[in-house]
């Protein structure tokens, strides 16, 4: 069984500060791991992607995200906030073992203060 | 422009009235999915299909009904036995089936937000 674990729900920074948000995943196979972003009413846009190709993965909009298999996680981060980067963000899994499934965090919501 | 296109933006249903929410991908993707998303809860996958004329159920498929004619188009659904239908529904395809060890990255659709009267 897979799972996807996000630490925080919501999560507020200060325009120009430093972006963490945290992202444990538990699998029994080395798993893609993916972050999308989703603007209110809006679709989900992919960020970035983890294939095993390399561990610290960088993505659009300034974003990157570090796999660590020592501690199951793939948090994203970012050094400086900007405005638009006000969302929600997903940290999702998918196995690769036979199945079609992606397994979805709950999601952060990310609030940027001018 | 390739992409996703869902319509409508906003859907309103009646009691004991089925919709049919819309979508439509111009990406030659083979494989394409319909979720669910309701407020501070990640994705629920409803439906997917990996080819035409080919559908499987996902983890919340009662009450949703679909179809896959043609491969651009996946439309679903949402009949009068699904009693909660109020949610923002998404549509996705990605450019093989998962299990073939193809590319699994996912590609949304800008959703439709279903309520009820």
């Amino acid at each position: 069984a897979q799972s996807v674990t996000q630490l925080d729900s919501h999560v507020s920074v200060s325009e120009g500060t430093p972006v963490l948000l945290r992202c444990n995943y538990s699998s029994s196979y080395s798993p893609s791991l993916f972050w999308y972003v989703q603007h209110p009413n809006k679709g989900l846009q992919l960020l970035l992607k983890y294939t095993s190709a390399a561990t610290l993965v960088k993505g659009i909009n300034g974003f990157e995200a570090e796999f660590k298999k020592s501690e199951t996680s793939f948090h994203l981060t970012k050094p400086s906030a900007h405005m638009s980067d006000a969302a929600e963000y997903f940290c999702v899994a998918y196995s690769g073992a036979g199945s079609y499934q992606l397994t979805f965090g709950k999601g952060t919501k990310l609030s940027v203060i001018p | 422009d390739g992409g996703i296109t869902q319509s409508p933006k906003y859907l309103f249903r009646k009691e004991g009235q089925n919709v049919t929410l819309s979508c439509e991908q111009n990406l030659n993707h083979d494989a394409m999915y319909w979720y669910r998303q309701d407020p501070g809860q990640g994705l629920r996958l409803i439906y997917y299909s990996q080819i035409v004329n080919d559908f499987q159920k996902g983890d919340i498929a009662e009450g949703y009904s679909v179809s896959r004619e043609k491969k651009e188009s996946f439309p679903l659904t949402v009949t009068s036995a699904q009693k909660n239908p109020t949610a923002f529904y998404l549509c996705a395809s990605s450019p093989n089936p998962p299990n073939l060890g193809g590319q699994e990255t996912q590609y949304f659709g800008p959703g439709t937000r279903l309520l009820v009267l």
